[in-house]
């Protein structure tokens, strides 16, 4: 059964710019879940969605946004990028709702310069 | 609302040696799921072991055992037998059970070194 799937492995924007990352859950996985990973915050939840619609949100900026669709895959979109939004995204992917195992893709690199 | 500490940012272990990770808690619920993920060079995260908070019996994965104590809000985990492939980052980690989410808290991590 093939894991999480997050694509691009890694990217490189200039500030201002915007970024979209994807994630392709586990088959048959309903519930997608975002993470910002920084050596200084740690790892930091931005937002989950369950059956395309956004259940819970962490504390960022409008800046950050995100989707799901119908096949459960998930984008997150960053707009004005900031050099701080730097940091390593990971995505995670679970059967559906509460007291379920996360299971975790390796994650999109994004370099803000 | 929910917290996690992990207060040894770094650790390190004799090659077959046993080692303790430390992580303490805090909430308000009385039913939730504690986890520890191993985080390798690779990035990507690997759940290690999970307890429920509702049983007492602590949790083992073969050479990895926690040491869960609900009314001192501690759970910690312990490598037996230490092997270099254990080397790694590693988070515990906070879920409320029976909430409509999914959504973990992490603590700020233990970095473990295997020493051969």
């Amino acid at each position: 059964k093939a894991g999480v799937t997050q694509t691009p492995r890694y990217l490189i924007k200039t500030r201002g710019q915007q970024v979209t990352l994807s994630c392709s859950p586990i088959s048959g996985h309903r519930s997608v879940s975002w993470y910002q990973q920084t050596p200084g915050q740690g790892l930091q939840f931005l937002f989950e969605y369950f059956s395309e619609t956004q259940r819970n949100k962490g504390n960022f900026p409008g800046r950050f946004s995100g989707r799901q669709f119908s096949n459960s895959r998930s984008e997150m979109n960053v707009s004005t990028l900031e050099l701080g939004d730097s940091a390593l995204y990971l995505c995670a992917s679970s059967l559906g709702s509460g007291n379920t195992e996360a299971f975790f893709g390796q994650g999109t690199r994004l370099t803000v310069v | 609302a929910q917290t996690v500490t992990q207060s040894q940012p770094e650790m390190s272990v004799q090659e077959a040696e046993t080692v303790t990770l430390s992580c303490t808690y805090d909430t308000s619920e009385s039913d939730y799921y504690l986890f520890w993920y191993k985080q390798p060079p690779s990035r990507q995260m690997i759940l290690v072991i999970r307890q429920e908070a509702y049983k007492q019996q602590n949790a083992t994965e073969n050479r990895f055992s926690v040491n869960f104590q609900k009314a001192a809000k501690s759970f910690s985990l312990k490598i037996s037998d230490s092997q270099l492939g254990d080397a790694a980052m590693y988070f515990c980690a906070y879920r409320r059970a029976g909430g409509a989410t999914n959504k973990l808290i992490f603590g700020t991590g233990t970095l473990l070194a295997v020493q051969p």
